[in-house]
């Protein structure tokens, strides 16, 4: 259960506010990935990065904006976003290679006013 | 890209029946399915997968069974149990624009499976 790790746990944000989620990972992966996941819809992949580099962005919009700075660490930068963007925010971390098992944090519960 | 299509997106049984969820997917190059687990307020967790090599895998009362022909696979849980009761995702590979790292994958909708006493 503490593998990947997320804070902050709940974030309630008006639209006009700059805040920031971060993802750790104690497994020694070196891929990362920021998923949103809101109701009644699949999980939607938006971000992945491999050994620090975005491999992947599932054409999210720029008000969302990562940063990996080393393997271990994820963050996913917020601005300007809309009460649609309410949602559970989670991330992912996986060993690199493909067809590898992802272990997921617990999720940040994001609420825009 | 990937598809993937997940049936029935509710399902309720009796403890101790069989429970019986289905996935289709689109990609034929698509070749790990994993299933995960999420119960209210936690993270999705993984409870089993098989790669495309394999057409039936088990581990106690779960198990999963793969056509990749039909390009569908299943998960099936045997004398389901009160603590079985969650959301269950199914999700496959789907290409992604790096081949040296990191994979794809494409979830369906999710299944809420209630085991009732």
């Amino acid at each position: 259960e503490t593998g990947v790790t997320q804070t902050p746990r709940h974030l309630v944000m008006g639209m006009t506010n700059k805040k920031s989620l971060k993802c750790e990972q104690h497994l020694g992966h070196n891929a990362m990935y920021w998923y949103k996941q809101s109701a009644k819809k699949p999980l939607e992949l938006m971000f992945v990065y491999n050994f620090k580099e975005q491999t992947e962005n599932n054409s999210v919009p720029s008000r969302f904006s990562p940063e990996c700075p080393n393997s271990s660490h994820l963050f996913l930068h917020l601005h300007t976003l809309q009460p649609e963007d309410s949602a559970l925010y989670l991330c992912a971390s996986s060993a690199g290679t493909n067809s590898d098992t992802q272990y997921f944090g617990p999720g940040t519960r994001l609420t825009v006013l | 890209g990937e598809n993937v299509e997940q049936h029935p997106s509710t399902l309720s049984v009796q403890e101790g029946d069989s429970a019986v969820i289905k996935c289709t997917y689109s990609d034929s190059a698509s070749n790990y399915f994993p299933w995960y687990k999420q119960e209210l307020g936690k993270r999705p967790q993984l409870i089993i997968d098989i790669r495309s090599n394999v057409g039936e895998k088990k581990d106690q009362r779960i198990a999963v069974t793969l056509n990749k022909t039909a390009k569908h696979f299943s998960l099936h849980i045997t004398e389901t149990q009160p603590e079985d009761s969650a959301v269950y995702f199914c999700a496959a590979t789907s290409q992604g624009v790096s081949t040296g790292g990191g994979n794809k994958l494409t979830f369906g909708t999710g299944t809420q499976l209630k085991v009732e006493l």
